[in-house]
């Protein structure tokens, strides 16, 4: 199994400010993902990040935008760049085991003013 | 704390056979209800969700799911099950305060083989 610390769990942000997520996984897992829930949405997929290459981005989400890091085997950061009232979601970081076992961090809850 | 307990860790089921998955979670609030389902080597898809009106709530590849306040149960099925359904199938709570989305949790999944 794999548990996963995600920080942080909300904040407030102003309007053109940017936050760092970090997503911390006690194993070490190839595949991580980082989605976001809009209000009223359900998931939605911004990027796989696979540790030592460049994070594979959905349609729809630009690194500029959502930059990822993937340091290592146990960690990945998502920024949220210069952001909008529209960046207010829930933005969620799961990994996935070599046996396909998928887990889930607890979810950080942004509102953007 | 709240939670979501999906109670099946692994069915295992024969093509044409009916599927039932449980999911109940712990929140008295206002909540939306989600089913998605992880295919091997994709990521998650959405099968359908609940955020209000009719309880009995129907997705795509034919499964629907019924939720029952009462029971805080959102219970998915399908009345006949296929190879190809074979995959995880998560279910996620969204907690809504005061009309604002709050907490997303998720249960810890259950495994659906399909034998054909």
């Amino acid at each position: 199994s794999a548990v996963i610390s995600q920080k942080p769990s909300r904040d407030i942000c102003q309007r053109g400010t940017s936050l760092t997520i970090q997503c911390q996984v006690d194993s070490q897992v190839t595949m991580m993902f980082w989605y976001r829930q809009q209000p009223g949405q359900s998931l939605t997929l911004i990027a796989t990040a696979n540790q030592g290459s460049e994070a594979t981005y959905e349609s729809g989400f630009v690194i500029d935008k959502f930059p990822i890091s993937r340091p290592n085997l146990t960690f990945s950061t998502l920024t949220v760049s210069n952001m909008s009232p529209e960046d207010s979601s829930i933005y969620l970081c799961s990994v996935r085991l070599e046996n396909e076992k998928l887990f889930f961090g607890s979810g950080t809850q942004l509102s953007v003013l | 704390a709240q939670s979501v307990s999906q109670h099946n860790h692994h069915v295992i089921l024969s093509e044409a056979a009916s599927l039932e998955l449980g999911c109940n979670y712990s929140y008295g609030g206002t909540v939306n209800l989600f089913w998605y389902v992880q295919y091997p080597g994709q990521h998650l898809q959405l099968l359908l969700k609940y955020f209000s009106g009719d309880p009995l709530v129907k997705g795509i590849k034919g499964f629907e799911a019924e939720f029952i306040k009462s029971k805080f149960s959102f219970n998915l099925r399908k009345p006949s099950v296929q190879w190809s359904d074979t995959a995880e199938y998560f279910c996620a709570v969204t907690l809504n305060y005061g009309g604002s989305q709050g907490n997303l949790i998720f249960g810890k999944g259950t495994k659906l083989s399909v034998k054909p």
